[in-house]
């Protein structure tokens, strides 16, 4: 166990909301990530973190905004989401160097959004 | 950028069979190649891996193979038992803006049957 804790664990929402995911840490990792998990697509990275206040755009960033203004929370938002924003979010951290180390993950929060 | 590409998307074995999984990639800069393991309703854990200096490594009935020069690797499991069933995935590390970034596979979905 990591210490990863993603919240909602669920969420509905109607298109054109807001939301935002958080993910919080108890161990002080420097590197933490947010991914979506899509079938067919595996896991594909939104953004990271790899350090208080230094993000940094995934693959798949559009439409996605983070923040991180402590070192244990790291927070994504979807300032309007949409439809094809309907997926399951997992947070993870890395103990190592950025992505040459083990990745460990959240339980995940799934977002649909109507 | 990197792509993974993850061979078959399904795979069903009988208790005691050996299953096989394989990846290509097309960064040839690559380095790092995790595979991990997701259960129902839980977030990826990590199973094994390999660095870009090593053709093989094995742990228990797991073992991982690496071919640079080819630029594919494959996850091996032996004598499968049905707590091997869920989804696999492999990742290829890219380095991209100064940080490696993980690229994922779409998943593998393997059904062991007793």
């Amino acid at each position: 166990d990591a210490g990863i804790t993603q919240s909602p664990r669920h969420k509905v929402t109607e298109t054109g909301t807001p939301v935002t995911l958080r993910c919080h840490q108890t161990e002080n990792h420097r590197y933490m990530y947010w991914y979506r998990q899509d079938p067919g697509h595996g896991l594909r990275l939104i953004h990271y973190s790899y350090g208080v206040k230094d993000t940094d755009k995934g693959e798949v960033s559009d439409g996605y905004s983070v923040s991180r203004s402590k070192t244990e929370d790291f927070l994504l938002t979807l300032e309007s989401a949409t439809s094809s924003q309907t997926s399951v979010y997992f947070c993870a951290i890395s103990t190592g160097t950025a992505n040459t180390g083990e990745l460990f993950f959240g339980e995940g929060s799934r977002l649909t959004v109507l | 950028g990197e792509n993974v590409e993850q061979h078959p998307s399904t795979l069903s074995v009988q208790e005691g069979d050996s299953a096989v999984i394989k990846c290509t990639y097309s960064d040839s800069a690559s380095n790092y190649f995790p595979w991990y393991k997701q259960e129902l309703g839980k977030g990826p854990q990590l199973i094994i891996d390999i660095r870009s200096n090593v053709g093989e490594k094995k742990d228990q009935r797991i073992a991982v193979t690496l071919n640079k020069t080819a630029k594919h690797f494959s996850l091996h499991i032996t004598e499968t038992q049905p707590e091997d069933s869920a989804v696999y995935f492999c990742a290829a590390s890219s380095l991209s803006g100064g940080y490696n970034k993980l690229i994922f596979g779409a998943g593998t979905r393997l059904a062991v049957h007793p």
